[in-house]
């Protein structure tokens, strides 16, 4: 089982910075199947990104992800208030079975 | 509207079973496969299985096996989710979600989910 790692566990910036997140994964993953996700407290988990790069409806462009082989990265360029919540990467690793990061909390 | 409308919450004692259901509506039911992925408090998130609608073949994290089944009713476009043997650390709360089938672009409609609670 493929194990994702997020980092740093806690970010701490300002509106109007730049945010840098890091998801390393214990193997090769397909960067066609990684993802990135936004949660906020009392909310539903809300797609970003997909395939590592590709932003999903709607997404902002301030958000981007990239990487590939075992190295993910999501930035968000100027950090609006609405923008601090927890990110978790995610990938799907085959046979039917998919697994999380551990999560990165964007926090002011 | 594509959307996905879960059950309310439940209150559960120690080694009883919950399930929770999942209705989808505004696309095409067999089209996707359907997650269940949950949050307890504090924790992140963790991916507990899939069903194909299709047929309804599973697969379940191993940390589950044996404790969840994930069904589905194609006549109402519903999947459930059944978790047995609870336990305090099963509080959490549960989202269904749905992925293509044909490409991953990633869970793209969530539930609004479902707060589970296991208490004497």
């Amino acid at each position: 089982e493929i194990v994702l790692t997020q980092s740093p566990g806690t970010l701490s910036l300002s509106p109007g910075e730049r945010a840098t997140l890091s998801c390393r994964a214990s193997q090769s993953v397909n960067s066609k199947l990684l993802a990135w996700y936004q949660k906020k407290p009392g909310q539903a988990p809300r797609l970003l990104i997909y395939g590592a790069s590709g932003r999903a409806t709607g997404i902002p462009d301030r958000f981007s992800g990239s990487g590939s082989g075992t190295d993910f990265t999501l930035i968000i360029s100027r950090l609006e208030p609405e923008d601090f919540a927890v990110y978790y990467c995610q990938q799907y690793g085959g046979s039917l079975s998919w697994t999380f990061g551990q999560g990165t909390r964007v926090e002011i | 509207q594509v959307q996905l409308v879960q059950s309310g919450a439940e209150v559960n004692k120690p080694g009883a079973s919950v399930r929770v259901s999942c209705q989808a509506y505004g696309y095409t039911f067999t089209d996707y496969y359907m997650h269940w992925v949950r949050q307890a408090p504090g924790q992140g998130l963790e991916w507990m299985g899939v069903i194909n609608p299709t047929g309804g073949s599973t697969n379940y994290a191993h940390k589950f096996q044996g404790r969840v089944t994930m069904t589905r009713d194609t006549s109402t476009s519903t999947v459930y989710m059944e978790l047995s043997t609870l336990r305090s650390e099963d509080t959490a709360v549960y989202y269904c979600a749905r992925s293509s089938k044909t490409y991953y672009f990633g869970m793209d409609v969530w539930g609004q989910g479902t707060t589970v609670t296991v208490s004497s």
